[in-house]
């Protein structure tokens, strides 16, 4: 089975701090993903990345960066944590293309920022 | 762009009846359609897929959708809806205009089956 991990499940941060979220998946997937999930505007794509070292801006980016060392770990990184980031964070991984793409996703960080 | 709309925020179905939510896309070319559901506090679990071939596509759980070109629909549906089948219910499109092939998600359908 595919395994996407996520490094927290819930965590608390203040309003200025940098959070760094981690995601790892085992499938030797090339294309990694993060999004944010807020009641009634679904999931919405932050960042992804579809080799290592390499990131494309989703549709919501501001305030959020990425990084793509080794193929299996994505990290999303809030520079300097915002209330309006308070949100679910969910990772996923997938092939990079063809008919078998489709997306394996962690089971998500509920972020608070006070 | 290629988006799907999930008209009904909620549905709510009797246990053991048929159940169907709702999905209608816009996309430009071939779409790659994909229903996921998330139980609370939970991450989305892939259910099904349609890529080309047969209009009616059968997944997990029971769950088939079935692709309706002319409709440009993708209702996921179950002939007999389990209490357990309570849960938040996405629609999504392949997005074809970028490299990752990232996935368009709808807003949502909460589905409660009363017992």
């Amino acid at each position: 089975d595919v395994k996407v991990t996520q490094s927290s499940r819930y965590l608390v941060k203040r309003t200025g701090e940098k959070v760094f979220l981690e995601c790892v998946q085992d499938m030797d997937h090339e294309n990694m993903f993060w999004y944010r999930q807020d009641p009634g505007l679904g999931l919405r794509l932050i960042y992804f990345s579809y080799d290592v070292k390499m990131k494309e801006k989703g549709d919501i980016p501001e305030g959020y960066s990425v990084s793509r060392e080794k193929k299996e770990r994505f990290s999303l990184i809030l520079e300097s944590a915002s209330t309006n980031q308070t949100s679910m964070y969910l990772c996923a991984s997938s092939f990079r293309g063809g008919a078998n793409n489709e997306q394996f996703f962690g089971p998500g960080t509920r972020l608070t920022v006070l | 762009a290629q988006s799907v709309a999930q008209p009904e925020d909620q549905v709510n179905v009797a246990e053991g009846n048929p159940l169907t939510v709702k999905c209608t896309y816009s996309v430009s070319g071939n779409p790659y359609l994909f229903w996921y559901v998330q139980y609370p506090n939970r991450g989305l679990q892939f259910l099904l897929k349609y890529i080309t071939g047969d209009n009616l596509v059968k997944g997990s759980y029971g769950f088939e959708a079935e692709f309706n070109k002319s409709q440009t629909s993708f209702h996921l549906k179950k002939p007999s809806a389990l209490v357990s089948d309570s849960a938040l219910y996405f629609c999504a499109v392949r997005d074809n205009s970028n490299s990752g092939y990232a996935l368009n998600f709808g807003k949502g359908t909460s589905l409660l089956v009363t017992p």
